[in-house]
């Protein structure tokens, strides 16, 4: 596609669900994040991928937050027996990360989780 | 560890205003910043990058500029209108990461 699209956009979970959020980065893209925007502050970044292999994780919470990207392209952020203070906007970015002209991130619309 | 700053928190200015939104960081070991605008509710639209070795750069209206020893960025931007009502965001990649440090943001209101 154009873009980095996320799906779903809104999500609502009882505490204690697990989920699923998914990233579809712009195709070729080597790079890819996952960051966690809380109400009124700035996105934190949660982990890096780099084509499938996983190189930071130094951002997720907890051991509750788990993400992967099997094939270097798709990615999915799971969250595990999900907690109130999980409610937040999770935003995907990917980059080409080839020379300096290329790390530009371009990001996803974001999912917003709610959890009751 | 990096910090990232952004003043003012919030902005309201008439049309046609030229403004400043500044960012400070606090280790001037960088590779990039870059600016972003969101939309409520939206994600994160790049306006402008800056390679750490550059001083400035601008895309119509916009223009921002890099102090890396002073660990400062300014976005200028001229003529404003209501449609560049938004929250501007500058981020932050450090040497030898890929990971960006946001600041907390720049609510901008531009009355018509």
């Amino acid at each position: 596609g154009a873009g980095v699209s996320q799906s779903p956009r809104y999500k609502v979970a009882k505490r204690g669900q697990d989920v699923a959020l998914r990233c579809d980065p712009i195709s070729g893209h080597v790079s890819l994040f996952w960051y966690q925007q809380a109400l009124g502050q700035g996105p934190e970044f949660l982990t890096y991928f780099q084509n499938e292999a996983q190189l930071d994780k130094s951002g997720l919470p907890s051991d509750r937050f788990f993400a992967e990207r099997p094939e270097g392209s798709v990615s999915t952020l799971k969250i595990q027996r999900t907690q109130q203070e999980d409610s937040a906007v999770y935003l995907c970015a990917s980059s080409q990360n080839r020379g300096s002209s290329y790390n530009e991130q371009f990001f996803g619309p974001g999912t917003r989780l709610t959890v009751l | 560890k990096q910090e990232v700053t952004q003043i003012p928190a919030a902005l309201s200015v008439p049309e046609g205003e030229n403004l400043v939104l500044n960012c400070s960081f606090t280790d001037s070991a960088i590779y990039n910043l870059q600016w972003f605008r969101q939309d409520p509710g939206k994600g994160l639209t790049s306006l402008l990058l800056i390679q750490s070795s550059q001083r400035e750069q601008t895309s119509g209206r916009l223009n921002a500029s890099l102090d890396k020893s002073s660990g400062r960025s300014t976005l200028y931007i001229a003529a404003s209108q209501p449609g560049d009502s938004a929250t501007y965001l500058c981020a932050v990649r450090g040497s030898g990461t890929y990971k960006y440090i946001f600041g907390t943001g720049t609510r901008l209101k531009v009355l018509a």
